[in-house]
């Protein structure tokens, strides 16, 4: 393992509420991403963080939030969880912004918006 | 439009059995192209980078190779537990763009 812990593994939530999932890594790697995983898409990125306090917007941004407070936290967060954001939430880091730079994933969060 | 398209969708061997998985793209300024196998329940587990046709890389019973139009991953010999799902990326674009375009997979199922 990459030295990246994902927090919760899982979560129930309903719609409406707000939502806060946690990603913390050992690394000491400069970038931090959140993705999406869903049936029939594939891996969709919400969020990255070229460093603390430096976010920038994926291709599924819309309803999430990211901070990066610290170089080894980045934590995702539902303003107001909706169904359509159950999914399987992964976080990823990388060393480089660099091309070619591999991501490594953490092992996700199942949500579950009810 | 960047693209990356895997097949076969799903694939079911017997061990021992060898074949390869393909992995089609368009993409404006190819600058890497990602293998990762992910385990059901388990976050994607980096395999190799290539970045040039021509280029070949392997591991254990795992070689990648690509072309300018596609990569394959070539499974010699597979054991049950090279069962798993095989996903291809992309990424292109210039200066330091983090765009990573990802196949679907391919399910791959190694029976003993």
């Amino acid at each position: 393992d990459a030295g990246i812990t994902q927090s919760p593994r899982h979560k129930v939530t309903e719609t409406g509420t707000p939502v806060t999932l946690r990603c913390h890594q050992t690394e000491n790697h400069r970038y931090m991403y959140w993705y999406r995983q869903d049936p029939g898409h594939g891996l969709r990125l919400i969020h990255y963080s070229y460093g603390v306090k430096d976010t920038d917007k994926g291709e599924v941004s819309d309803g999430y939030s990211v901070s990066r407070s610290k170089t080894e936290d980045f934590l995702l967060t539902l303003e107001s969880a909706t169904s359509s954001q159950t999914s399987v939430y992964f976080c990823a880091i990388s060393e480089s912004g660099a091309g070619g730079s591999p991501l490594h994933f953490g092992n996700g969060t199942r949500l579950t918006v009810t | 439009e960047d693209q990356v398209t895997q097949s076969p969708e799903a694939l079911r061997l017997q061990e021992g059995e060898s074949s390869s998985l393909n992995c089609s793209y368009t993409v404006s300024g190819l600058r890497g192209l990602f293998w990762y196998r992910q385990d059901p329940g388990k976050g994607p587990e980096f395999l190799f980078t290539l970045y040039s046709a021509g280029e070949e890389k392997e591991k254990e019973r795992l070689k990648a190779t690509l072309t300018k139009k596609e990569s394959f991953l070539h499974i010699t010999a597979p054991k049950p537990e090279d069962s798993a799902t095989y996903l291809c990326a992309v990424q292109g674009g210039a200066g330091n763009n983090r765009k990573l375009i990802w196949g679907l997979g391919t399910s791959l199922a190694v029976n003993p």
